[in-house]
């Protein structure tokens, strides 16, 4: 079993819409939880952190659910800048090193 | 806003060399990590190092990979022999006791990369 499984997508959305990606992890014992987002070619970029009351920076609403071991993304009125692959990614404990999901890609189309 | 470096951006080399991927850590964080990631592939752990020794390594991580801290800001991965099947971007990371913006401790943050090519 997959350690961080997620929908690869591609997500078409038009510019304005809202989507949602979702990830699952099965280490019950994982710690920490993210959002990155990578660009083609690119090195990850650190989108958000996820909490357990959830969390929202602006347009992006992330949340976790430790019961279900489920992290989930929200972006609201998406621009064409966030076309990229978002990466959900899980940290066991505070020292072991990340453990990536492969992406889910999206596509913002004008 | 601070940023993680790594040099060169692109190394080509011939299987069977050495290569030396250099990195230059946020400058006040302790913990620094390898990963790779092979084009259509995943991101995945090479090592972690802190306290001037390895802490974690990954399968991957075999005799041919070694990494080193020579000085106060730089970070190496060198590896010796290389093989076709390492060629890969090649991402150095790094984390200090909270994240920049403030938030969770364990946040990484990662360089632009050194795309590997063995021919």
């Amino acid at each position: 079993r997959k350690e961080v499984e997620q929908d690869p997508g591609p997500f078409n959305v038009p510019e304005g819409a809202t989507v949602a990606f979702n990830c699952t992890y099965s280490n019950s014992a994982s710690q920490s939880f993210f959002w990155y987002r990578q660009d083609c070619r690119k090195e990850p970029k650190l989108l958000m952190s996820v909490y357990s009351s959830g969390n929202e920076d602006g347009r992006f609403t992330a949340q976790l659910n430790r019961a279900s071991q489920y992290i989930s993304l929200l972006i609201r009125d998406s621009k064409l800048s966030d076309s990229a692959t978002y990466l959900c990614v899980v940290n066991h404990s505070g020292n072991t090193p990340l453990v990536f999901g492969k992406g889910t890609r999206l596509s913002v189309i004008a | 806003e601070p940023e993680v470096t790594q040099t060169p951006s692109h190394q080509v080399t011939q299987m069977g060399q050495e290569v030396i991927l250099r990195c230059v850590p946020i400058s006040n964080h302790l913990y620094f990590y390898w990963y790779r990631q092979i084009l259509g592939q995943k991101v995945e752990f090479l090592v972690s190092f802190y306290n001037n020794e390895i802490s974690e390594k990954s399968e991957i991580f075999d005799d041919q990979f070694s990494v080193e801290r020579p000085d106060g800001s730089n970070f190496t991965l060198k590896i010796r022999s290389t093989k076709l099947e390492d060629s890969a971007m090649y991402f150095c990371a790094s984390r200090g006791n909270r994240g920049l913006g403030g938030g969770s401790p364990y946040e990484q943050y990662f360089g632009p990369g050194t795309r590997l090519t063995v021919t």
